[in-house]
């Protein structure tokens, strides 16, 4: 079955300095990692995509991720964080032979960037 | 090109009565999912459907719950005979019409009180 755990609730972080929110995933085959962002009261925002090919993914505002197959990591990172990424980071996969497009999520780790 | 609009924002319904959910796609998107999002918790799936077809509804509770793509109009979730413990934030999201690694767009949500 497939599955994604996000280990850490939160991650607290200074303005300026780097982020990393940790993903890994099972899946069994080849996965598509997807991460997301929410804010308070708000919907889901599409972040990045890892599909096939370079291993490190760049994708909105700012942040990347990189894919480690032997880890089966999906770490997000940013090189500087900003008061305004603090949110709730949701990492999800959709297995590459499956019939159907769900996704599966983690539980989310929420980020706090302070001043 | 108008996001996935979801309606009403805000649900209040009493012990015993229906919920109706709706959920437009984005233009050019005939894929619609719903999640589930309780308190303290990620989004856990619920269903996939395509235009007059239910694809994946294994994430579905087997009571009360159902849900619906007509040809024409919005999606529909719909859960009756409601009970405290479906208080939720009902997430609608939308992909292109094709199986495949497309990222999937979201509404803003639902939120379900059941008093």
């Amino acid at each position: 079955a497939q599955s994604v755990a996000q280990p850490e609730d939160q991650v607290n972080v200074a303005e300026g300095n780097p982020l990393t929110v940790k993903c890994t995933y099972s899946v069994s085959g080849n996965p598509y990692l997807f991460w997301y962002v929410q804010y308070p009261n708000r919907g889901l925002q599409f972040l990045l995509k890892y599909i096939t090919g370079d291993n490190l993914v760049k994708g909105s505002y700012g942040f990347e991720a990189e894919f480690n197959k032997s880890q089966t990591s999906f770490h997000l990172k940013k090189p500087s964080a900003l008061v305004s990424d603090s949110a709730l980071y949701f990492c999800a996969v959709r297995d590459y032979g499956g019939a159907t497009n769900k996704l599966i999520f983690g539980t989310g780790t929420l980020l706090a960037v302070q001043p | 090109n108008a996001g996935v609009m979801q309606n009403p924002r805000h649900l209040v319904r009493r012990r015993g009565q229906e919920a109706r959910l709706r959920c437009s796609p984005m233009k050019g998107h005939s894929h619609v999912y719903w999640y589930r999002q309780l308190p303290e918790e990620g989004l856990k799936f619920m269903v996939y459907l395509q235009k007059e077809n239910i694809i994946d509804e294994s994430g579905m509770p087997k009571e009360r719950f159902s849900a619906e793509f007509p040809k024409e109009g919005p999606s529909i979730l719909r859960i009756q005979q409601v009970v405290r413990g479906d208080s939720a934030a009902y997430f609608c999201a939308s992909s292109p019409p094709q199986l495949g690694p497309y990222e999937q767009y979201f509404g803003p949500g639902t939120r379900l009180t059941v008093t």
